[in-house]
């Protein structure tokens, strides 16, 4: 069946640092791919969203390539924030649901 | 405006009792769905349902009830409650049900949080 696969967390990185958050899926056909991230006591947001090979998703400096020959939907972002402190979840969207990896935590330090 | 709206945000109740959670979609979406969140935080997909009617039922326990009266409401509701329930429970909605590459997204709730002693 369908599964994503996120780097385990958490991560912690100092203001400005550069952020990479892998994420690998499986599944057969063509998913769409996304990136959710909850704050602190709050509901998922849709953070951004790819829908076909080599689409880029891009939203608040964060991007995330859909990298069909390596299955990936890596998250990036230049230069982090300490308001960038959440969890981030790579999931993918096919047969009728979102399926999801298990998160990262991220802690911006300053 | 609230997009998709959950109540209770909070809920503590003890074992054994019945509760229910309401959620209420305003975006016109024809599918809706119940996720649950554990305390690892880890989602998995309940149930979806598309224009009222069931269309995923991810093999959860029948104490679990959705309910549809119209497109724009999915309410969950919970008998006999246990200890192994206590979770955060996200509704969502979606313009249509999934497939590949629409790209169709799915807009969350805020959640409930459920405790059950």
């Amino acid at each position: 069946g369908d599964s994503v696969t996120q780097m385990e967390g958490p991560v912690t990185l100092s203001e400005e640092a550069f952020l990479t958050i892998n994420c690998t899926y499986t599944a057969t056909g063509y998913p769409s791919l996304f990136w959710y991230v909850q704050y602190p006591g709050e509901g998922l947001q849709l953070l951004l969203k790819a829908t076909k090979a080599d689409d880029k998703g891009s939203n608040k400096g964060f991007e995330a390539t859909y990298r069909k020959e390596t299955t990936s939907f890596h998250l990036e972002k230049g230069s982090v924030q300490v308001s960038d402190s959440a969890v981030y979840f790579c999931a993918l969207g096919r047969n009728e649901k979102l399926t999801f990896g298990t998160g990262t935590r991220l802690t911006i330090i300053p | 405006d609230t997009a998709v709206s959950q109540t209770p945000k909070y809920l503590v109740t003890q074992m054994g009792n019945d509760k229910s959670i309401k959620c209420e979609q305003n975006l016109g979406h024809d599918t809706m769905y119940w996720y649950k969140q554990d305390s690892k935080k880890f989602l998995k997909i309940m149930f979806s349902y598309n224009n009222k009617e069931l269309i995923i039922n991810e093999t959860v326990p029948n104490r679990f009830s959705p309910k549809s009266p119209d497109k724009a409401h999915l309410n969950l509701h919970i008998n006999s409650l246990e200890l192994g329930d206590s979770a955060v429970y996200f509704c969502a909605s979606s313009q249509e049900v999934i497939q590949g590459n629409s790209g169709n997204t799915i807009y969350f709730g805020e959640g409930s949080w459920l405790t059950v002693v």
